[in-house]
């Protein structure tokens, strides 16, 4: 069925470092590929999204590319900052039907020190 | 502007014993969502609703039961609650217009029964 595998927490950087987050999927068809942020104590946001192949979404200094060939969307940031530790979830829809349902991963936890 | 909310914050239960958590959003969004997330997992849809009068089951509906009265109003209600449903639970909706992947959550109901 589909999935969607994201590595596992927690990551814990310092200040400024590079970050990445792996995710992989897994799918029939054609998904739209999503990352999704929760910060403590709050619900999900959407972070960033790539609807085709070699699309790139971005927002707030994140990355992720869609990449077909490999199955993957990695998230990436090239400077990261206390206030970006939360957990980010990988995820993807497939439309269809009367509705459309996101399939997330189990998400990955990022704690950045000062 | 509230969007998405949810009541209660934090709820205890006793086994066998039943509640209705609250979930209303103020953005005229047709589709609405219950997920639930368990520690180091994803979030699992229990049930989900297209419109007011219609639901339908998502992955893991058993033990929980839904209702859709109004376009606001998405409660969900437990009956016989047992410690199996101890999880987060959010609620989310999002627009009708195609492709409509991306979805407003609540901030969440810490449910713990014992």
């Amino acid at each position: 069925g589909d999935s969607v595998t994201q590595m596992e927490g927690p990551v814990t950087l310092s200040e400024e470092a590079f970050l990445t987050i792996n995710c992989t999927y897994t799918a029939t068809g054609y998904p739209s590929l999503f990352w999704y942020v929760q910060y403590p104590g709050e619900g999900l946001q959407l972070l960033l999204k790539a609807t085709k192949a070699d699309d790139k979404g971005s927002n707030k200094g994140f990355e992720a590319t869609y990449r077909k060939e490999t199955t993957s969307f990695h998230l990436e940031k090239g400077s990261v900052q206390v206030s970006d530790s939360a957990v980010y979830f990988c995820a993807l829809c497939l439309y269809g039907g009367a509705t459309n349902k996101l399939i997330f991963g189990t998400g990955t936890l990022l704690a950045v020190q000062p | 502007n509230a969007g998405v909310t949810q009541t209660p914050k934090f709820r205890i239960l006793k086994i066998g014993q039943s509640m209705t958590l609250q979930c209303t959003q103020d953005m005229n969004h047709n589709y609405m969502y219950w997920y639930r997330q368990d520690p180091g997992m994803g979030l699992k849809l229990i049930y989900y609703s297209v419109g007011a009068g219609i639901t339908d089951k998502g992955e893991v509906p058993n033990g929980y039961n839904v209702s859709r009265s109004t376009t606001e109003d998405f409660p969900l209600r437990l009956e016989l609650a047992a410690p199996s449903q101890t999880s987060v639970y959010f609620c989310a909706s999002s627009p009708t217009e195609l492709p409509s992947y991306e979805q407003y959550f609540g901030p969440g109901t810490r449910l713990t029964v014992t």
